[in-house]
């Protein structure tokens, strides 16, 4: 079946460091790929999503990258904060309805 | 604007129990889903409706049954529950028809299985 597959599974950096999330996916036909934060115990939020026909979107601190050929994206945050400690999960659509999330990684940010 | 709302949050069940989880969304969403989240295993899609009438099987569908009851609900049924099943459960919705949309998740249900 599809698969898409998620890395780091931990990550530590120091505050006002930068910090990378990648994820590959298997379906070919995939074209929207979105980013969920989830606090611990909290429900999973939508920090920014990227369609197949851009290959890069910012929003402040936070970038996603898009390489189709390849069939990978990443997750960028720069000048992170302490309030960036989550868990943040890839995912990426699987025909027009269903969606293959990532195994997650967990970010610690450390002051 | 309650988005997607879930109950109960926490629940305990014995072996062999059966149980519905209630999800309803005010957001005339047409796409609704069911995950199940396990330690280290991410989201897994248990079933979806795609629109109202209609429902299909995700990944881990295996002793669960589901009803799109109208457009705003859709439950999950455990009709007996195993301690396999212990798990945090979300149900998220879907705007649009065409898919490339963004998911709204409820904020859980906590289901232990003794």
């Amino acid at each position: 079946g599809e698969n898409v597959e998620q890395h780091p599974s931990t990550l530590s950096v120091q505050e006002g460091d930068s910090a990378v999330i990648k994820c590959t996916y298997s379906d070919s036909a995939s074209n929207y790929f979105p980013w969920y934060k989830q606090e611990l115990g909290k429900r999973p939020q939508l920090i920014i999503d990227i369609r197949s026909n851009v290959g890069e979107k910012k929003d402040q601190r936070i970038a996603v990258t898009l390489n189709k050929t390849a069939k990978h994206f990443s997750l960028h945050i720069t000048e992170t904060q302490p309030e960036d400690s989550a868990v943040y999960f890839c995912a990426a659509n699987s025909g027009t309805y269903k969606y293959i999330f990532g195994t997650g990684t967990r970010l610690k940010v450390l002051a | 604007n309650a988005g997607v709302t879930q109950t109960p949050k926490f629940q305990v069940l014995k072996t062999g129990q059966s149980m519905t989880l209630q999800c309803a969304q005010d957001m005339n969403h047409n796409s609704m889903y069911w995950y199940r989240q396990d330690p280290g295993m991410g989201l897994r899609l248990i079933y979806y409706s795609a629109s109202e009438g209609t429902t299909d099987k995700g990944e881990v569908p295996n002793g669960y049954n589901v009803s799109r009851l109208n457009k705003r609900e859709f439950s999950l049924r455990l009709e007996s529950a195993a301690p396999s099943q212990t798990s945090v459960y979300f149900c998220a919705s879907m705007g649009g028809d065409r898919g490339h949309q963004p998911q709204h998740f409820g904020d859980g249900t906590r289901l232990s299985i003794l």
